[in-house]
């Protein structure tokens, strides 16, 4: 198995420029999440999902976007990329939830730079 | 306040030694995670509990729920320990959301 995958590893956008991040996995998980790493910061959870067409937002949505049309795709869209938005993206998934007994596995990170 | 505090906040060592990472929070949770993230930047999980006491190799990580802490071990500390030790909580009826402490940067000198 691949794990969780993601692409791209590096992006520079301008401002205002659009993108979308790409996450597969391959474990046949249910959940999966997109958070965003600032230096200094904890993770923060931008959106999450709980299944194929059902997603909800975290805790910093604000200027993205998600869609969840298969059960392995999770893409993260950005519309109009602002400097605020310069972070490193995670994306995550869990197996069979609801539960506490399942760790979170996490794609290799894309580092995004808004200039 | 965050809901996830880490103390302390960064850690050097010799190699060879007891170390340990503390970890407090301030809300009901069903699981406690802790993760590593190397300077490649990777993610990877090493504990999830929610009782008790754990143990893989030479990590070890324990929780007391009555007093919402727990603490990351690492005996005989090596170089290649060295990473950022992350601490999540995920709260009660969360769909499996995690909250993420900021992280301990951890530095194991040979």
């Amino acid at each position: 198995n691949a794990g969780v995958t993601q692409t791209p590893k590096f992006r520079i956008l301008k401002i205002g420029q659009s993108m979308t991040l790409q996450c597969a996995q391959d474990m046949n998980h249910n959940y999966m999440y997109w958070y965003r790493q600032d230096p200094g910061m904890g993770l923060k959870l931008i959106y999450y999902s709980v299944g194929a067409g059902i997603t909800d937002k975290g805790e910093v949505p604000n200027g993205y976007n998600v869609s969840r049309s298969t059960t392995e795709d999770f893409p993260l869209r950005l519309e109009l990329a602002a400097p605020s938005q310069t972070s490193v993206y995670f994306c995550a998934s869990t197996g069979l939830a609801p539960s506490s007994y399942n760790e979170q596995f996490f794609g290799p990170g894309t580092r995004l730079t808004v200039l | 306040k965050n809901e996830v505090e880490q103390s302390p906040q960064n850690l050097t060592a010799q190699e060879g030694e007891f170390i340990t990472i503390n970890c407090s929070y301030s809300v009901g949770i069903s699981a406690l995670h802790w993760l590593q993230q190397h300077p490649g930047g990777g993610i990877v999980s090493l504990f999830m509990l929610s009782s008790g006491k754990k143990k893989h190799g030479r990590l070890i990580a324990t929780i007391n729920i009555q007093e919402k802490h727990s603490s990351l071990h690492i005996t005989a500390s090596h170089p290649r320990d060295s990473a950022v030790y992350i601490c999540a909580v995920e709260a009660a009826g969360a769909n499996s959301k995690l909250t993420f402490g900021k992280g301990i940067t951890l530095s194991v000198r040979p």
